[in-house]
């Protein structure tokens, strides 16, 4: 069966980076995009970027343009999202998402149980 | 971008009763581009519904969903115990794809 196991909970503090991994089984790895989404303290989710894990294209939200970066080890089935130069308001649950392109259009089938990340000094 | 606004923010209803949950979207959504999730405290989210009104492999035929252009709708037949959970829609049709806040219902 497809699953996707993330890293776990991370404190950081204010201008660090935090590097969160999603690692798959139960499917090609290469035959998806891999998204990140996040979900900040009250507010809803954010899309953050994806990455085409069959030839490790990617697309960032405008958002985190510059910040973010992610990531395959195609040898592990994992997918990585970095972020960059932390503060405060990055505290949020991260979710990685798997993309399946149907006649219905391209939606999130399966995700991970996401790992929360806090910014605090 | 396109705003999702989901209604009520909280639902309170019992196991055995139906549960209607709404979604509406700041335009009208290319080709009822529009998925459903479940999401249980600690879990990974669940899909639902995609494309409006398609149910996802697995998922009980007391999950349905309607609706079309800017109106969705989620319901819930008749709510079994494992049912309470947070609700939330998502617009796939426009970049960037956008969520709703969310309905959590409860046990009444």
């Amino acid at each position: 069966q497809v699953q996707l196991v993330q890293s776990g909970a991370e404190v950081k503090e204010p201008g660090a980076s935090v590097k969160v991994s999603c690692k798959t089984s139960g499917y090609t790895f290469s035959n998806y995009a891999i998204h990140w989404v996040r979900q900040a303290p009250g507010q809803r989710l954010q899309w953050m970027g994806r990455i085409n894990a069959g030839d490790g294209n990617t697309f960032y939200s405008q958002k985190f343009q510059g910040r973010v970066s992610i990531t395959t080890d195609t040898s592990a089935n994992t997918a990585f999202m970095e972020l960059s130069s932390l503060r405060s308001g990055d505290t949020a649950v991260y979710y990685c998402a798997r993309l399946l392109l149907s006649l219905a259009g391209p939606y999130y089938d399966y995700w991970g149980p996401g790992t929360l990340v806090t910014v605090s000094s | 971008e396109i705003v999702l606004t989901q209604s009520p923010g909280t639902l309170s209803l019992s196991p055995g009763e139906r549960a209607t949950l709404s979604c509406r979207a700041s335009q009208s959504l290319t080709n009822n581009y529009l998925a459903w999730y479940q999401h249980k405290p600690g879990q990974a989210p669940r899909l639902l519904i995609y494309g409006a009104s398609f149910r996802a492999t697995g998922i009980p035929d007391r999950f349905s969903g309607s609706g079309s252009g800017t109106d969705f709708t989620l319901t819930v037949s008749r709510l079994e115990p494992e049912d309470f959970a947070v609700y939330f829609c998502q617009q796939y049709g426009y970049s960037p794809q956008t969520f709703g806040q969310g309905t959590k219902l409860e046990t009444k």
